[in-house]
């Protein structure tokens, strides 16, 4: 399986603030990335498809980059409801779709 | 607006049969070009990807579990069933429904149902 590793694993952060969140896969997915915020107690919420599509209402404020192995996810001004876990998730129709570890976003 | 809901037992005995079903309204599993999938996830841990099913009927499973998943629907209810057989306590887990984008393990899912708790304990 395609092993997918996100960093930080938690990243303190303040209102306002530029964030920027990494998601590695172990072989090269083209751009078939997604990215997901959850919320405690919540099903998570698709943000962006095809590393870099925004999902229909989805503030603009998110937006993703990257192709291969490499992807970042960037908030450009951290906002109150943005504090949560975020997911990368692949899915290459080569191999079982595989998400990765998380990274929480927590008030600095 | 489409909406999907878990139902099902919350507690299982260990090495009997988890059985869950999605109810989904504002929409038909009868649609093409989605799946209707199941997604876990253990307390305080990730996501795990664990199987969908398709409007033609197609299934496809994490390999890792297929042996032990089969999920079916039932579109004159608009439903669709998990069924995970010989649990451990490692099968405890939020169980999520979900309606994904694309095909077998090429998906991304865009709506998700509220989840539900189900531990596997004696």
């Amino acid at each position: 399986d395609i092993q997918m590793t996100q960093s930080p694993s938690t990243l303190s952060a303040s209102v306002g603030d530029r964030v920027t969140i990494t998601c590695r896969a172990s072989q090269s997915i083209n751009n078939w990335l997604a990215w997901y915020q959850q919320k405690p107690g919540k099903a998570p919420k698709l943000l962006i498809y095809r590393a870099s599509s925004l999902e229909t209402g989805v503030p603009s404020r998110f937006s993703g980059t990257g192709s291969g192995t490499e992807f970042t996810l960037t908030i450009s001004s951290l906002q109150p409801d943005d504090f949560a876990t975020y997911f990368c998730q692949q899915y290459n129709s080569y191999s079982p779709l595989t998400f990765g570890g998380g990274t929480k976003v927590e008030i600095k | 607006q489409l909406q999907l809901k878990e139902s099902g037992s919350g507690l299982v005995k260990p090495s009997q049969t988890l059985s869950l079903t999605c109810a989904v309204s504002g929409g038909s599993i009868s649609s093409g070009g989605y799946s209707w999938s199941w997604v876990r996830q253990p307390p305080g841990k990730g996501l795990e990807w664990i199987g969908s099913i398709y409007q033609s009927g197609d299934t496809h499973y994490k390999p890792s579990l297929k042996s032990r998943v089969t999920i079916s629907a039932d579109r004159s209810k608009n439903l669709f069933s998990l069924n995970l057989t010989s649990t451990t306590a490692a099968d405890t887990a939020v169980y999520f429904c979900a309606r994904a984008s694309g095909y077998a393990y090429a998906i991304y899912f865009d709506h998700w149902g509220q989840g539900i708790l189900v531990s596997v304990s004696s």
